[in-house]
């Protein structure tokens, strides 16, 4: 079974421009994650999307912003980027919506912004 | 915050020593997650040990958690190179009904060969 696959794998954007980061969940898995690590915050959650709704959201601005399709991929999406938004963005699937089960993670997308 | 810690925040030992790494955590837990995560990579998922659960093992790893304590424990037993890497521990939080799997701050173990 394939993992769970991130594009792009690095990206370099600039003050103010937008950017759409890429998940491919584990097949059959509908719950999809987003996470945000940095070196001064760690893993921060961002959103959770089920069934193509968004179930879960952390505390972060509306800049961020995600979707899921009906295929379970999903798609996260910064506007406006500052400085601070550089990080290692991380997706993770589950069969379910709920945090009994374990989260299967993929490589990330190392996003850094000049 | 409701973000758990996790100590030693780095940890240096010689291969084939064992390794323990604690975590502690603020509220009250349905289950606690263990993960591994080499060098800016994504996560794997190491084990899960529920609340009403005090000791779990899988291969080398051995998790302990104490619920009245708010604690957990991971020990790496016989320790290899191939273990140098960060370990996050995890629970679930609930705020509002707004639920989410909350991250330890990590120890960074490394395995001296």
């Amino acid at each position: 079974k394939a993992g769970v696959t991130q594009t792009p794998r690095y990206l370099i954007k600039t003050r103010g421009q937008q950017v759409t980061l890429s998940c491919s969940p584990i097949s059959g898995h509908r719950s999809v994650s987003w996470y945000q690590q940095t070196p001064g915050q760690g893993l921060q959650f961002l959103f959770e999307y089920f069934s193509e709704t968004q179930r879960n959201k952390g505390n972060f601005p509306g800049r961020f912003s995600g979707r899921q399709f009906s295929n379970s991929r999903s798609e996260m999406n910064v506007s406006t980027l500052e400085l601070g938004d550089s990080a290692l963005y991380l997706c993770a699937s589950s069969l379910e919506s709920r945090w009994f089960h374990e989260q299967f993670f993929g490589p990330g997308t190392r996003l850094t912004v000049l | 915050s409701q973000q758990g810690e996790e100590d030693p925040q780095a940890l240096s030992i010689q291969e084939g020593e064992n390794a323990t790494m604690n975590c502690s955590y603020k509220t009250s837990i349905n289950n606690l997650q263990w993960y591994r995560q080499n060098s800016g990579r994504g996560l794997v998922h190491l084990i899960l040990i529920r609340s009403n659960e005090r000791e779990k093992h899988s291969g080398r790893l051995r998790v302990t958690l104490d619920t009245s304590k708010k604690s957990s424990s991971l020990l790496i037993t016989a320790s290899r190179a191939a273990d140098t890497a960060s370990y996050f521990c995890a629970h679930p939080t609930s705020n509002f009904g707004n639920e989410k799997l909350t991250f330890g701050t990590g120890t960074r173990l490394t395995i001296i060969p």
